[in-house]
């Protein structure tokens, strides 16, 4: 397993502000993700933070709104930029990890919680 | 487009009842996991089912994945009321991404 830690766990913000939302693993990984997830809603991938190059985007989502970082194996970020109250989601990091190199599995993080006013 | 439809969305049962969460999705895949929510919490992992046939357990809560069907069930033996959360399925897709169901809104009464 992963043990996944996100900064902050909740915020309110004012619209047209951007907040940026940390996630640390505990080990190195190669595959980490960021999902929405919207009140009462399931989850929604909103990208692959991949390591050394660009994230990859799913269709309705854009880097301009949503640029992401990956610096190393271990840490990524997401920012949320020119909020508005149609913003206001979970954001939940994942990672996938092996054991065996043969299973895998993706956990994910507490989750931070945004509330745009 | 992938889609994952789950049934039923909502699920009220009484303890000591069985039960079965249905997970069907539109195209080949992989893996297929099971989360568990409780409110206000972030995602647990139940099971990840990697083959057709597969069946995992874990106490009241089995998970089957018949690939042909592009079927998963969750089934629940004899309910308590700590089951009570919302149960995801989601199924991998290239490059591990992930996509969920729209959940099942488990509530066990005493």
């Amino acid at each position: 397993s992963a043990v996944i830690s996100q900064k902050p766990s909740r915020d309110i913000c004012q619209r047209g502000t951007s907040l940026t939302i940390q996630c640390q693993v505990d080990s190195q990984v190669t595959m980490m993700f960021w999902y929405r997830q919207q009140p009462g809603q399931s989850l929604t991938l909103i990208a692959t933070a991949n390591q050394g190059s660009e994230a990859t985007y799913e269709s309705g989502f854009v880097i301009d709104k949503f640029p992401i970082s990956r610096p190393n194996l271990t840490f990524s970020t997401l920012t949320v930029s020119n909020m508005s109250p149609e913003d206001s989601s979970i954001y939940l990091c994942s990672v996938e990890v092996s054991a065996d190199r043969i299973r895998y599995e993706q956990y994910f993080g507490p989750g931070t919680r945004l509330t745009v006013t | 487009e992938l889609k994952v439809e789950q049934n039923p969305l909502f699920l009220s049962m009484q303890e000591g009842k069985n039960y079965t969460i249905y997970c069907n999705y539109s195209t080949t895949s992989d893996r297929l996991y099971w989360y568990r929510q409780d409110p206000g919490k972030s995602l647990e992992s139940l099971f990840v089912l990697l083959s057709n046939g597969a069946v995992k357990q874990e106490g009241r809560l089995m998970a089957s994945l018949d690939t042909k069907a592009r079927l998963s069930t969750l089934h629940i033996t004899a309910a308590v009321h700590d089951l009570s959360a919302t149960y995801f399925c989601a199924v991998e897709t290239s490059g591990s991404r992930l996509t969920f169901g729209e959940g099942t809104q488990l509530t066990v009464n005493p």
